[in-house]
């Protein structure tokens, strides 16, 4: 099994800040990687799939990047909105595996 | 508006059995692959089972292997997860989800989430 592995676990940022949250594969994953968000009482909601595509709706301050072992969440200017938790999903090996969730929190 | 909600959900006793279903709203139901997934404070998301457009195929995490049968009724735009010899590391919330694109591997929207507790 692929183990995702967040950092880091909680990550101060003040409103209009950059965030930059990352993600790990214990094995190769190709680009086959997509974000969520989730909020409290929320289920999760896809930002980006294929390491680096925005899903519909996302808007363009959420961006990834990344291939192979390594991946990068940006927001680059955080809304109010944004504070959430946010999760890493492979999809490149069986079974998928998600990554353990970075809190994003108002600094 | 594309809209899943899952119900089902109960407290149970180790060892029992229970069904979930999740209902589909706002898309051709019948192209889509879909998947169950489950969380819990302690172990997070865990990807549970998909099933192909046509009920065809279907697919299990080895924790759930030989225990769980997921299933579909695409005249009823309907999922389901039947759940036997339940575990008290079953307890979780257990959402439905759509393949974001025909028999995509990740996963939007997701439902609502419907608790299942296993305990004596």
């Amino acid at each position: 099994e692929v183990v995702m592995t967040q950092s880091p676990g909680t990550l101060s940022v003040s409103p209009g800040e950059r965030a930059t949250l990352s993600c790990r594969a214990s094995q190769s994953v190709s680009s086959n990687l997509a974000w969520y968000q989730q909020k409290p009482g929320q289920a999760p909601r896809l930002l980006i799939y294929g390491a680096s595509t925005r899903a519909t709706g996302i808007p363009a301050r959420f961006s990834g990047s990344g291939s192979g072992t390594e991946f990068t969440l940006t927001i680059s200017s955080l809304q109010s909105e944004d504070f959430a938790v946010y999760y890493c999903q492979q999809y490149n090996n069986w079974p998928y595996t998600f990554g353990q969730g970075t809190k994003l929190e108002i600094k | 508006e594309v809209k899943l909600v899952e119900s089902g959900g109960a407290v149970v006793q180790p060892g029992g059995s229970l069904r979930l279903s999740c209902i589909a709203s706002g898309f051709t139901f019948n192209d889509y692959s879909m998947h169950w997934v489950r969380q819990t404070p302690g172990k997070g998301l865990e990807w549970v089972s998909l099933i192909s457009w046509d009920g065809g195929s279907t697919y299990y995490a080895d924790s759930v292997k030989g225990r769980f049968t997921i299933s579909r009724d695409n005249s009823k735009n309907s999922l389901y997860l039947q759940m036997s010899s339940l575990r008290t590391e079953d307890t979780a919330l257990y959402y439905c989800a759509k393949a974001y694109s025909y028999s995509t591997n990740w996963f939007d929207p997701w439902g609502q989430g419907t608790l299942v507790t296993v305990s004596s």
